[in-house]
């Protein structure tokens, strides 16, 4: 039973324009959504969080916007750029921390 | 600044043997995960660990085994490895306070023929 979903297995998009991933939780008990991007052979890397009490957090180039009505967060990265290429995978915990829920990762192409 | 280190990166097993793969972190966190990741899936929590001496099962845990017994290193092994624990193992740590991202090694990539 897949609790975080990442809908779209695959994005391209033009080097200077807005990536948006998506991202779907059944979960009304998470409180705590990341993202992590991930590079062939490598581990995922954290990239950016948000906790339930707020709607967006920005960081440079990447906001995340939760919709806790809708059970939804997006991750929005602008402008893209070539380097952004790669696997990101959207996560969510619930208050104890332990667990961390992910989808199934959206593979992202910046085209120059 | 090694963070979390896996080893070994690339491992092929015959059916019916054991191996153990280690994981060891050098920023004190607490918490330690271990998630397998297989192809076009996402990842997905085996064992995880709050401290030394404490693990708990996570979604998918059969036919693995963990100890923790040191706050730095935390070991999962396959005693009877089956084909459909082919896949890629990624071993992750945290501070274990509230809302705190983990830290991922490389992954170890095993192959079971």
């Amino acid at each position: 039973d897949q609790q975080v979903k990442q809908n779209s297995p695959s994005l391209s998009v033009q080097e200077g324009r807005i990536s948006i991933l998506n991202c779907d939780y059944t979960n009304s008990m998470f409180d705590y959504f990341l993202w992590y991007k991930k590079y062939p052979a490598e581990g995922p890397t954290f990239l950016i969080s948000i906790s339930s009490i707020k709607d967006k957090n920005e960081d440079g180039r990447f906001t995340v916007f939760l919709n806790k009505s809708a059970k939804h967060l997006s991750l929005h990265i602008v402008p893209s750029q070539p380097g952004d290429s790669a696997v990101y995978f959207c996560a969510a915990s619930g208050n104890t921390g332990n667990q961390f829920y992910f989808g199934t990762g959206t593979s992202l192409t910046v085209i120059p | 600044n090694a963070g979390v280190t896996q080893t070994p990166k690339f491992r092929i097993l015959k059916i019916g043997q054991s191996m153990t793969l280690q994981c060891t972190q050098d920023m004190n966190h607490n918490y330690m995960y271990w998630y397998r990741q297989d192809p076009g899936m996402g990842l997905k929590l085996i064992y995880y660990s709050v401290g030394a001496g404490i693990t708990d099962k996570g979604e998918v845990p059969n036919g693995y085994n963990v100890s923790r017994s040191t706050t730095e290193d935390f070991p999962l092994r396959l005693e009877l490895a089956a084909p459909s624990q082919t896949s890629v193992y990624f071993c992750a740590s945290s501070p274990g306070t509230s809302n705190q991202p983990q830290h991922f090694g490389d992954g170890t990539r095993l192959s079971i023929l």
